[in-house]
């Protein structure tokens, strides 16, 4: 059964650069009809999609960003590690909240499954 | 890129039926059959509920239904029991490769 576990420093400096690990385990992570992804949820608030990543066919390498978040988001993978990365510059108390890793599967335009998260709090 | 517009909260008592809408634009919610819901309870990771508007992942009890009609999408839940309370969150895809979730809705169980 594929999993899916973040980790990561789970208190940033405002201003400083956020940065998580998603290691993939139980399934082929460069299967081309997969691609990985990010969202994010501040605490008793909604969901927020981050970004995709893709690793096969003609987006391979290519990633997508949340308009309001490409100034300062890259997403990554490391296909010998089976992980995905994320990096978010220049926090603030904003982007205090939990981050989940994700696989999308082509052409169903879903996040499944989800890993169980990791909260991130941006306090000095 | 907006958050699609959901009804804050509905509830229902146990056997009932509820409906949860999920409103968006020509350019998200309109513009593809690619809506998805997902259930999150409490201190969990969100699941996958629905995808392509009306698709069931293997394991989603058919009690759980989508439609969609123009720029709202919907989510039935038939037959309510007391584990469907959770918060619900539709997305939408909304071209060039970008997602918008809703704003979520919280299903209470009278």
């Amino acid at each position: 059964q594929l999993q899916l576990q973040e980790s990561g420093p789970g208190l940033v400096k405002p201003s400083e650069t956020l940065s998580l690990t998603c290691t993939v385990s139980g399934g082929s992570f460069s299967n081309r009809d997969y691609y990985w992804g990010w969202i994010r949820q501040p605490p008793g608030k909604g969901l927020e999609w981050i970004g995709n990543i893709y690793n096969s066919g003609f987006n391979s390498g290519n990633s997508y960003y949340n308009p309001s978040l490409k100034s300062r988001v890259t997403i990554s993978v490391e296909m010998s590690k089976s992980q995905s990365s994320l990096r978010l510059s220049s926090v603030t108390a904003a982007d205090t909240a939990v981050y989940y890793c994700v696989r999308v599967t082509h052409g169903q335009y879903c996040f499944d499954p989800w890993g169980q998260g990791t909260l991130v709090t941006v306090s000095s | 890129q907006s958050a699609l517009t959901q009804t804050r909260s509905v509830s229902g008592f146990p056997g009932q039926s509820v409906t949860i809408s999920c409103t968006g634009t020509g350019s998200d919610v309109g513009g593809y059959n690619h809506v998805t819901w997902y259930q999150q309870h409490p201190g969990k990771a969100p699941k996958l509920m629905i995808y392509n508007v009306n698709e069931r992942p293997s394991g989603v009890p058919d009690r759980f239904s989508g439609s969609k009609s123009g720029y709202t999408a919907s989510l039935t839940i038939s037959g309510l029991q007391a584990d469907d309370e959770a918060d619900y969150f539709c997305c939408s895809y909304a071209g060039d490769y970008i997602y918008v979730f809703g704003t979520g809705t919280k299903v209470t169980v009278l």
